[in-house]
């Protein structure tokens, strides 16, 4: 079954304590992104990454970190991560042929306590 | 940079009511309109999308407008079921460069009573 498979699906962690979140696709997709989604704020993109060592900032990277080591794997790092953090995170794929098609994953809940 | 406007944030319609979500767009170059259906615990996932070619487009009941002039585009639900409600989401982009970053609406929260 094609999808992108994200984990965990819930974390509560400390100020502070670096955590990572993983994604994963199997549609061996070229564009790979991570948003937040914050209530009455919509969704907004944190990083994305073009293809393997490629990434860039989307519109709040402040505070994360990402890496393209593999075509199949995006993760996102928070170093560091403080309450206003907290938030529900997708990661997001799409081929370089219809890159506008995002294909989302099921989402993390994250509370920074 | 691109900014989106969706309204309604909420809409609660009775079964078999048609339902219309609009947004607004700042750019002039953007062109490409999609819309996403979040259900409770799941990820956004694409229902239909309109370029800045086209001034309709159709999926037995659902549709999407786009006025360029005006810089909006509206998604209609006819015939409403209850497994409609749910978060809906507007987005419009541009391709600069090669990079892709879409700019979502705010979402609108899709109630539709049995």
């Amino acid at each position: 079954e094609a999808q992108v498979t994200q984990n965990p699906r819930y974390l509560i962690t400390v100020t502070g304590k670096k955590l990572t979140v993983t994604c994963s696709q199997n549609m061996n997709h070229e564009y790979m992104s991570w948003y937040r989604q914050d209530p009455g704020l919509g969704l907004r993109q944190i990083y994305y990454s073009m293809n393997v060592e490629v990434t860039d900032k989307g519109d709040v990277p402040e505070g994360y970190k990402v890496s393209r080591k593999e075509k199949r794997n995006f993760p996102l790092i928070l170093e560091s991560p403080s309450p206003n953090q907290t938030s529900l995170y997708f990661c997001a794929s799409s081929p370089a042929t219809f890159r506008e098609k995002l294909f989302f994953g099921s989402g993390t809940q994250l509370s920074v306590l | 940079g691109e900014n989106v406007e969706q309204h309604p944030s909420t809409l609660s319609v009775q079964e078999g009511d048609s339902a219309v979500i609009k947004c607004t767009y700042s750019d002039s170059a953007s062109n490409y309109f999609p819309w996403y259906k979040q259900e409770l615990g799941k990820g956004p996932q694409l229902i239909i999308d309109i370029r800045s070619n086209v001034g309709e487009k159709k999926d037995q009941r659902i549709a999407v407008t786009l006025n360029k002039t005006a810089k909006h585009f509206s998604l209609h639900i006819t015939e409403t079921q209850p497994e409609d409600s749910a978060v809906y989401f507007c987005a419009a982009s541009i391709q600069a460069g090669g990079s892709y970053i879409p700019t979502f609406g705010r979402g609108t929260s899709l109630i539709v009573h049995p």
